[in-house]
């Protein structure tokens, strides 16, 4: 399978738990983005990178969020202290160039 | 703030109908343009992209394109069961800025 993947599919955590997640873009591709879905709701953008380079981050993240691609081919995103509103569908996507994103499966998350 | 809006539906169409999803968009500057499928529980599937005015075609889906009144359009034609899902209408402004914006999605029922 050569898609974007993403580790675990699904995760459920206590309020306050930090957790982790993992993203590998197809092989190919120099560019990975994050984004959150809630129900009944598009996905809205977290952040991006272009190899390792952090270029843009949404103005809407909270400072409990952070992103890493240490190496510019696979991804972490790192919730701490979690709350109930970080319940989501997070979704990674790359490209290999501007345009065509395309998503991994998602990782589900449940804050109790 | 850079908004993309989409009837929320549901949408019902006929087997073997046309299926006709809307998309309208504020950012003027808006380049690229995609068409997401998402079926319930799943990630976004990438259908079309659209750069340039006019139509695009790829099989039974036909994008349409109009700038100037920033607007963005999905034919589906002889529609089957199978395409019942939530349809999302994402723009990238271009800009330097490689995030997509999402509608919240337009949900297509099939009826056999």
């Amino acid at each position: 399978d050569t898609g974007v993947s993403q580790n675990p599919r699904h995760k459920i955590t206590k309020r306050g738990q930090n957790v982790t997640f993992r993203c590998d873009p197809i092989s190919e591709h120099n560019r990975l983005y994050w984004y959150r879905q809630t129900l009944g709701q598009g996905p809205e953008f977290l952040t991006y990178f272009q190899n390792e380079a952090q270029l843009e981050k949404s103005r809407l993240l909270s400072d409990r969020f952070s992103a890493e691609r240490p190496k510019g081919s696979f991804s972490t995103l790192e919730i701490q202290r979690t709350e109930q509103g970080d319940s989501a569908m997070y979704l990674c996507a790359s490209s290999s160039g501007a345009n065509e994103q395309f998503f991994g499966p998602g990782t589900r998350l449940t804050v109790l | 703030q850079k908004e993309v809006e989409q009837n929320s539906g549901p949408l019902s169409v006929p087997e073997g109908a046309i299926a006709s999803l809307n998309c309208t968009y504020s950012d003027r500057v808006s380049q690229s343009f995609f068409w997401y499928r998402q079926y319930s529980g799943k990630s976004p599937e990438l259908i079309m992209s659209i750069y340039s005015n006019g139509d695009k075609e790829d099989g039974r889906f036909t994008a349409q394109l109009n700038k100037a009144s920033q607007y963005v359009s999905l034919l589906i034609r002889d529609s089957q069961p199978s395409d019942s899902a939530t349809y999302l209408c994402a723009v990238r402004s271009g800009a330097g800025s490689y995030q997509l914006t999402f509608g919240k999605g337009t949900k297509l029922s099939v009826i056999p």
